[in-house]
């Protein structure tokens, strides 16, 4: 079957531009996370969610990243004003969520480039 | 609150002889442990998880890892090194029991260079 698709998989855009990130979880996954994975470090939560709704934000940077899922399935991660600093690769990750057990399966990133 | 250190940053081993990549951990509650693979642009693959059944895990490619809780370790082994085992590995830490979002918490990460 199919794994968790990200696009695109590489964006370059301009200081001070707008981006949307796209995740396609694996089908009937209810759980999506959003995770950035800077230059020679491991990844770092973004943001949770369950079915619809962020489940937990807490890890988003500031007010310009935002991430939404209306339909539970698709989520998009957008960034506002992107500055240099937001340079890294974005990964998505899905999952059952079953009591006792969280494995998390990983799409291949969206490397984005800032200029 | 959930940590994880990774001890080694690169881990240099000859092809045929043993691999042991370093990780402790912090958490307040029982944790599920998991160790990552990252190749070179590929997407992070699931080498093996504890969830607080047997406390050796045995996972993909020959890896397994131990969880000691007095140690609070979770030290990833491989008995003979291949070519391909050269990636990157991060040692994975889930504290479900402690509310919140299940997002899991890496390490910084071990470079695993295999020597021909």
């Amino acid at each position: 079957g199919a794994g968790v698709s990200q696009t695109p998989s590489n964006k370059v855009t301009e200081k001070g531009k707008y981006v949307e990130l796209r995740c396609d979880p694996i089908s009937g996954h209810t759980a999506l996370y959003w995770y950035r994975q800077s230059l020679g470090q491991g990844p770092e939560f973004l943001i949770y969610f369950q079915g619809t709704g962020a489940a937990d934000d807490s890890g988003l940077p500031n007010d310009r990243f935002f991430a939404v899922r209306p339909e539970g399935s698709v989520s998009t991660l957008k960034i506002q004003r992107t500055e240099r600093g937001d340079s890294a690769v974005y990964l998505c990750a899905s999952s059952l969520k079953v009591a006792g057990v969280n494995e998390q399966f990983f799409g291949p990133g969206t490397r984005l480039t800032v200029l | 609150a959930q940590s994880v250190t990774q001890l080694d940053s690169h881990v240099s081993v000859s092809e045929g002889t043993p691999v042991l990549l370093r990780c402790n951990y912090s958490s307040s509650y029982s944790p599920s442990l998991f160790w990552y693979v990252q190749h070179p642009n590929k997407g992070l693959q699931l080498l093996l998880k504890y969830t607080s059944a047997a406390t050796l895990v045995k996972g993909i490619n020959g890896f397994e890892a131990e969880f000691k809780k007095s140690e609070t370790s979770f030290h990833l082994t491989k008995p003979s090194a291949h070519m391909s085992d050269a990636a990157e590995y991060f040692c994975v830490v889930s504290d479900r029991a402690g509310g919140g979002a299940d997002g899991l918490t890496f390490g910084k990460g071990t470079h695993l260079i295999i020597q021909p």
